[in-house]
């Protein structure tokens, strides 16, 4: 059972655009959600995360924008640039447990 | 912020060998810590997590074991390994008490022949 999800594995942008990154969760429960970014052979970076009493957060140019209804996250990135190539996980955190889910990643490809 | 130290970084190892990869955390106290792996193009699997010494949480059914002697200290063992044991294995450490930033080590990368 797949708590978070994502679903598009890969994703290519050119630069200077947008780049969306989405992320579905099923538990209700989850009051904390994480993005990170991955690069091969190294562990993962923490990059902007929300909490689920808000519905957005900002830094820099990476944007977070939580629809608890929909139990959706997005990762909104302007301007996307080439250094921002890599994988990108999306996690959920259980404050009953203290677990955090992950997703199975989007490689993100932005081009020059 | 806090420091994740992990070891070994890379490992080549037979079948039916054993195994203890270790991961420690400084910066923090009493530390919420977790074993992720991630197999070959996959996403990060949830392996055990301990909300402290000698508390230890199974996610996913396996050869592995997971223990926490000290309080910033979590090893990652197997008596035998198996072929589908190979994989990139991340050590993660997030404050006690609430769910915040988890921080990783930078991992350690295990192949079985």
């Amino acid at each position: 059972d797949q708590q978070v999800k994502q679903n598009s594995p890969s994703l290519s942008v050119q630069e200077g655009r947008i780049s969306i990154l989405n992320c579905d969760y099923t538990n209700s429960m989850f009051d904390y959600f994480l993005w990170y970014k991955k690069y091969p052979a190294e562990g993962p970076t923490f990059l902007i995360s929300i909490s689920s009493i808000k519905d957005k957060n900002e830094d820099g140019r990476f944007t977070v924008f939580l629809n608890k209804s929909a139990k959706h996250l997005s990762l909104h990135i302007v301007p996307s640039q080439p250094g921002d190539s890599a994988v990108y996980f999306c996690a959920a955190s259980d404050p009953g447990t203290y677990k955090y889910i992950f997703g199975t990643g989007t490689r993100l490809k932005v081009l020059a | 912020s806090q420091t994740i130290h992990q070891w070994p970084a890379t490992l080549v190892q037979p079948v039916g060998s054993p195994l203890s990869l270790e991961c420690t955390v400084e910066g923090t106290s009493n530390p919420n810590l977790y074993w992720y792996r991630q197999a070959a193009g996959r996403g990060l699997q949830l392996l055990f997590y301990s909300v402290g010494i000698g508390q230890i949480s199974s996610e996913v059914p396996q050869n592995l074991s997971a223990s926490r002697p000290q309080d910033r200290q979590f090893i990652l063992s197997s008596k035998k390994l198996l072929l589908s044991d190979s994989g990139f294995y991340l050590c993660a450490s997030g404050a006690s008490g609430y769910t915040g930033e988890l921080f990783f080590g930078e991992g350690s990368r295990l192949t079985v022949l």
